[in-house]
């Protein structure tokens, strides 16, 4: 088990481009997160995955933002027309919740800055 | 909507000494969590505390959780220079069919020699 894994780790993109970033959770898990933290801020939730369905969409997730998970495996996360204030570290996490214990795995995170 | 309080939301303390963060949480929950973040890095995850009452302990830190205070606080004991990093607090609120994180804003703990 390796954990969750993130790519890219950084990305730098001029305004208005696009930019998509990947998230593999831990095999086994069947939920999947995707958060976004700004800096000096908690990490605030943009949406969630179980297997394939996304279940939930936070209201942060304009029009501009787009998240899959095709084969409830891996995910994307895209943000279209980026804006300055899209620079944020993304975090992805993930989670079974079996049993008791709903805790979320958390990757390393992409680092997005616009320029 | 469910809201996250810690404070302090910065300490300087001493090494050798001992301090209290708090976590005051608006809305139901049993399930509490903390974490621990260094610059540029991701959420290490430190303690998962799942009923009222729940005290857990690793090394100088120890969380508790009261959920009917909804109050979790996370002390540190003796402190050393390691344990400089932010620290935050999440609720799983578990309710409605939600699923998300509701984090605090963080505790940024500094150690001074």
């Amino acid at each position: 088990d390796t954990g969750v894994s993130q790519d890219p780790r950084h990305k730098i993109t001029k305004r208005g481009q696009n930019v998509t970033f990947r998230c593999d959770p831990i095999s086994e898990h069947n939920r999947l997160y995707w958060y976004r933290q700004t800096l000096g801020q908690g990490p605030e939730f943009l949406t969630y995955f179980q297997n394939e369905a996304q279940l939930e969409k936070s209201r942060l997730l304009s029009d501009r933002f787009s998240a899959e998970r095709p084969k409830g495996s891996f995910s994307t996360l895209e943000i279209q027309r980026t804006e300055q204030g899209d620079s944020a570290m993304y975090l992805c996490a993930s989670s079974s919740r079996t049993g008791a214990n709903y805790e979320q795995y958390f990757g390393p995170g992409t680092r997005l800055t616009v320029t | 909507e469910l809201k996250v309080e810690q404070n302090p939301l910065f300490l300087s303390m001493q090494e050798g000494k001992n301090y209290t963060i708090y976590c005051n949480y608006s809305t139901t929950s049993d399930r509490l969590y903390w974490y621990r973040q260094d610059p540029g890095k991701s959420l290490e995850s430190l303690f998962v505390l799942l009923s009222n009452g729940a005290v857990k302990q690793e090394g100088r830190l120890m969380a508790s959780l009261d959920t009917k205070a909804r109050l979790s606080t996370l002390h540190i004991t003796a402190a050393v220079h390691d344990l400089s990093a932010t620290y935050f607090c999440a609720v799983d609120p578990s309710w409605g069919g939600s699923e998300k994180l509701v984090f605090g804003k963080g505790t940024k703990l500094t150690v001074n020699p």
